[in-house]
């Protein structure tokens, strides 16, 4: 079974700094996807970022960056120039990315609550 | 385009009664995926339905069931309820199982009492 750890339950950073949150996963798996996600107060769990596992290129979506290691089993999180919207607690996630009656069940790390101080 | 919405937002209730909540995917998704949110366990899975048939299910007790219809709604029901399914209950939708991207709602958080 795939399991995703995310050892830093807290995280703070100030505004306009940057901050990165690790991830660490365990799979016996070749192909699977990663992602982080992102859930504010609303609760409404908000993509972030996603990183295919064949593509050794690291993803980046405006701010967010990741830093994907694949050998190492770690996906990290970087957030840059912070912003006091980017406060809310981040899940990184696991999903296999077999085809046929593979199982596309999200698997979660248990989070990283994000505090931005102004 | 409308989300993906859950219904009820709230929901008390007490031991041993059972629940509904509904799910309504985003219009064309034909995938539901529901996960339980506590403190303690964090976010489980619990059950993924496409084209109203279950694809695959989690480690939870009999007590937790669901359904999806021809529209694509998804309801999940939880029978003889327990202190510990207290929880925000989460569903997300995807245009097809196996999309990579699941987008999900902003949760029931039922509570019992």
């Amino acid at each position: 079974a795939q399991t995703v750890t995310q050892s830093q339950p807290e995280m703070s950073v100030q505004e306009a700094e940057t901050v990165t949150l690790s991830c660490t996963y365990d799979t016996s798996e070749s192909d699977y996807y990663l992602f982080w996600y992102k859930q504010p107060p609303s609760r409404q769990m908000i993509l972030v970022i996603r990183q295919e596992a064949y593509k050794q290129q690291n993803a980046t979506e405006n701010r967010f960056s990741v830093n994907f290691q694949k050998a190492a089993k770690s996906f990290s999180l970087k957030i840059s120039d912070s912003q006091l919207g980017d406060a809310a607690m981040y899940f990184c996630a696991y999903r296999s990315g077999g085809s046929g009656g593979s199982n596309y069940k999200l698997t979660f790390g248990k989070g990283t609550l994000l505090t931005v101080n102004p | 385009k409308a989300g993906v919405t859950q219904t009820p937002r709230y929901l008390i209730k007490t031991r041993g009664q059972q629940v509904t909540l509904s799910c309504s995917p985003i219009s064309g998704h034909r995938s539901v995926s529901w996960y339980q949110q506590t403190p303690g366990q964090g976010l489980q899975f619990l059950f993924e339905y496409f084209s109203e048939t279950q694809r695959n299910k989690g480690n939870f007790p009999g007590r937790f069931s669901g359904r999806q219809f021809s529209n694509s709604r998804s309801e999940m029901n939880v029978s003889t309820l327990e202190l510990g399914d207290s929880a925000l209950y989460l569903c997300a939708s995807s245009l097809f199982a196996g999309t990579t991207e699941a987008f999900f709602g902003q949760g029931t958080r039922l509570t019992v009492v």
